[in-house]
């Protein structure tokens, strides 16, 4: 049982690229959550989603896109790429409500 | 203010003492909590939900004051194996506003 996996692990872009993080679970969880944690802060929300074709901001939305064609796959994209986005993003998925949540590994993104 | 507040640490222990991580939450429509444990360039992963009744889980108890909006972690007999930075969790109703504090690292010495 894989959980939530992560692609790529490390990731250099320059400024101005688009990328695409990737995250996919098989726990068959409907709630599914990208997050960026700079260093030494807090995870901070940037997009959710409750199933397959929904989707909704969270608390730092600009700069990014997602969605969610099937239950497994939550594909984060980043377009012209900024240094204000060089963080760690983690993805993480849940099986219901309020409950835990269950996180990949993370990807390191630098932007330069 | 920050919506979760944690004192930031780090909190130096000696192997077998008892430590306790205090945090604060501002939004008192925050319904679910949790302690979330992350060690060094890894993700987090539960450690234990906070009832209000307050739960114990082998070393570990948490409790949750609403009146006073804070949330605790109590660490017995400290192990090594505990350095780790602590992260507080509050949940909305919904789930989706899920706010994270910033985490209080722990280094538990030999």
């Amino acid at each position: 049982n894989a959980g939530v996996t992560q692609t790529p692990k490390f990731r250099i872009l320059k400024i101005g690229q688009s990328m695409t993080l990737q995250c996919a679970q098989d726990m068959n969880h409907n709630y599914m959550y990208w997050y960026r944690q700079d260093p030494g802060m807090g995870l901070k929300l940037i997009y959710y989603s409750v199933g397959a074709g929904i989707t909704d901001k969270g608390e730092v939305p600009n700069g990014y896109n997602v969605s969610r064609s099937t239950t497994e796959d939550f594909p984060l994209r980043l377009e012209l790429a900024a240094p204000s986005q060089t963080s760690v993003y983690f993805c993480a998925s849940s099986p219901r409500d309020n409950y835990e949540q269950y996180f990949g590994p993370g990807t390191r993104l630098t932007v330069t | 203010r920050k919506e979760v507040e944690q004192d930031p640490g780090p909190f130096n222990v000696p192997e077998g003492a008892t430590v306790a991580f205090n945090c604060t939450y501002s939004n008192s429509a925050s319904q679910s909590f949790f302690w979330y444990r992350q060690d060094c360039r890894k993700e987090p992963k539960l450690l234990m939900s906070v009832y209000s009744s307050g739960n114990e889980d082998g070393r570990f108890t948490a409790q949750l004051n609403r009146a006073s909006q804070y949330i605790s972690l109590l660490i017995r007999d400290s192990k090594l194996s505990d350095s780790a930075t602590y992260l507080c969790v509050g949940a909305d109703t919904g789930g989706f506003k899920t706010i994270f504090g910033a985490g209080t690292r722990l280094f538990v010495k030999a």
